[in-house]
């Protein structure tokens, strides 16, 4: 079985100030790893994905996730942020027997503050 | 293409009740999935089909729960006999397999809340 753990379940930060959200998983084969985010009042949006290849991946709005496999983590970094990232972020892996089927962590609110 | 699409958005239900909600996924994708969120929580896998076919389904997945996709393109998530631990957001998100995994795309979401 797959799991997920997102170890902050809300981050504040300050406008332009550098932020991690981190993600640790749990899987006994190669996973294809994922990061989703929930504007407040819309669906789920897809943010980046590692499938294979280079291990930092990243977004078209400045964020890069880093696949580490010897640490299982696959965290989301930003170093400036804005007022509009306010969100909740998802992580989230398949791969193996439950190809297709997303697992995901719990979510962590990021909350930028003027 | 709009993306997938949820109908209804929300819907309030009394316990006992039974509830139907549909999701059009995006054109030509062959896998659709179901999932589940609660507050506070990440969104759970229910089901997930292939064209017509349900290839999976979870073990939140009671027998008041039952999905369908008749034609390989909508699909309908039915819950009978609803209970107010029914209440969460149900998500719907569709993909086409590519050379290495195929990316979910969700759709907005039926909230559903059960009295």
């Amino acid at each position: 079985a797959q799991s997920v753990t997102q170890l902050d379940s809300q981050v504040p930060v300050f406008e332009e100030a550098p932020v991690e959200l981190r993600c640790n998983y749990s899987s006994s084969v190669s996973v294809y790893l994922f990061w989703y985010v929930q504007y407040p009042n819309q669906g789920l949006q897809l943010l980046l994905k590692y499938l294979s290849g280079s291990t930092l991946v990243e977004s078209i709005n400045g964020f890069e996730a880093e696949f580490n496999k010897s640490q299982t983590s696959f965290h989301l970094r930003k170093p400036s942020v804005h007022i509009s990232d306010t969100a909740e972020y998802f992580c989230a892996v398949t791969g193996g027997t439950s190809y297709g089927k997303l697992t995901f962590g719990q979510g962590t609110i990021l909350t930028v503050h003027p | 293409d709009t993306g997938v699409s949820q109908d209804p958005r929300h819907k309030i239900t009394k316990r006992g009740q039974n509830v139907t909600f549909r999701c059009d996924p995006i054109s030509e994708h062959n896998r659709l999935y179901w999932y589940r969120q609660t507050l506070g929580q990440g969104p759970e896998f229910l089901t997930y089909f292939q064209n017509e076919a349900q290839l999976e389904k979870s073990r939140l997945l009671s027998d008041r729960f039952s999905a369908e996709r008749p034609k390989g393109s909508f699909s309908t998530l039915e819950i009978q006999r609803t209970e107010q631990g029914d209440s969460a957001m149900y998500l719907c998100a569709s993909s086409f397999p590519g050379p290495s995994t195929d990316t979910q795309y969700f759709g907005p979401g039926t909230r559903l809340t059960v009295l």
